[in-house]
């Protein structure tokens, strides 16, 4: 069965710190994995997704994550954190084999204080 | 913005009354995906349509159900509302159901409240 969990409900950083969200898959093939983000009052946007190519995929705003088969991780890295990242952050393992249907942890709250 | 149109943005209604919510995919989209958000259950995954017909069923309940017309809308139908119905609705959208294209893109979700 396939299954995602994220290691923290909520992450506190000061802005220009680096952050580090954490998610473990579970998965009995090899998976697609990804990364959205939720600003308050909107919808979920894509952050970056890893599909068998490159493990280390970098997304939009910074980020970047490194899918780990050995540990079964898929954690996301920025840098340096900003007040707009602020939000909340889901990490997300296909459903089934083909692709069409995912599975999302249960998410991390950024909050970000300058 | 996405390109994924939800209505109604807020709904409120009563126990046992039945709601319809209305997606429009972003165009060219042939795939929409229907999740609910609650504060103890997370991102669910409902159902899945690609071009009309269904594709992936999730933790949908029997009093629930949808559908994808000929333009590739789609609604999904709650009826015999209680209140731990209550939640935001999604609505997303992908062009293709083929595998591991996996970006879904979002609409702002509908708000349903039962009271």
């Amino acid at each position: 069965a396939q299954s995602v969990t994220q290691l923290d409900s909520h992450v506190s950083v000061s802005e220009g710190t680096p952050v580090l969200l954490r998610c473990n898959y579970s998965s009995s093939y090899s998976p697609s994995l990804f990364w959205y983000v939720q600003h308050p009052n909107k919808g979920l946007q894509l952050l970056l997704k890893y599909t068998s190519a490159a493990t280390l995929v970098k997304g939009i705003n910074g980020f970047e994550a490194e899918f780990k088969k050995s540990e079964t991780s898929f954690h996301l890295t920025k840098p340096s954190a900003h007040m707009s990242d602020a939000a909340e952050y889901f990490c997300v393992v296909s459903y089934n084999q083909a692709g069409t249907a995912l599975i999302f942890g249960k998410g991390t709250t950024l909050s970000v204080s300058s | 913005d996405s390109g994924v149109t939800q209505t109604p943005k807020h709904l409120i209604t009563a126990t046992g009354q039945r709601v319809t919510l209305r997606c429009s995919p972003r165009s060219g989209d042939l795939s929409v995906y229907w999740y609910q958000q609650s504060l103890d259950q997370g991102l669910q995954f409902l159902i899945q349509y690609y071009n009309g017909e269904e594709r992936a069923k999730g933790n949908i309940l029997e009093r629930f159900s949808a559908q994808q017309f000929p333009d590739l809308h789609s609604e999904l139908n709650l009826s015999s509302l209680e209140l731990g119905d209550s939640a935001l609705y999604f609505c997303a959208s992908s062009f293709q159901g083929p595998p591991r294209s996996g970006e879904l893109f979002f609409g702002e979700g509908s708000r349903l409240t039962v009271l």
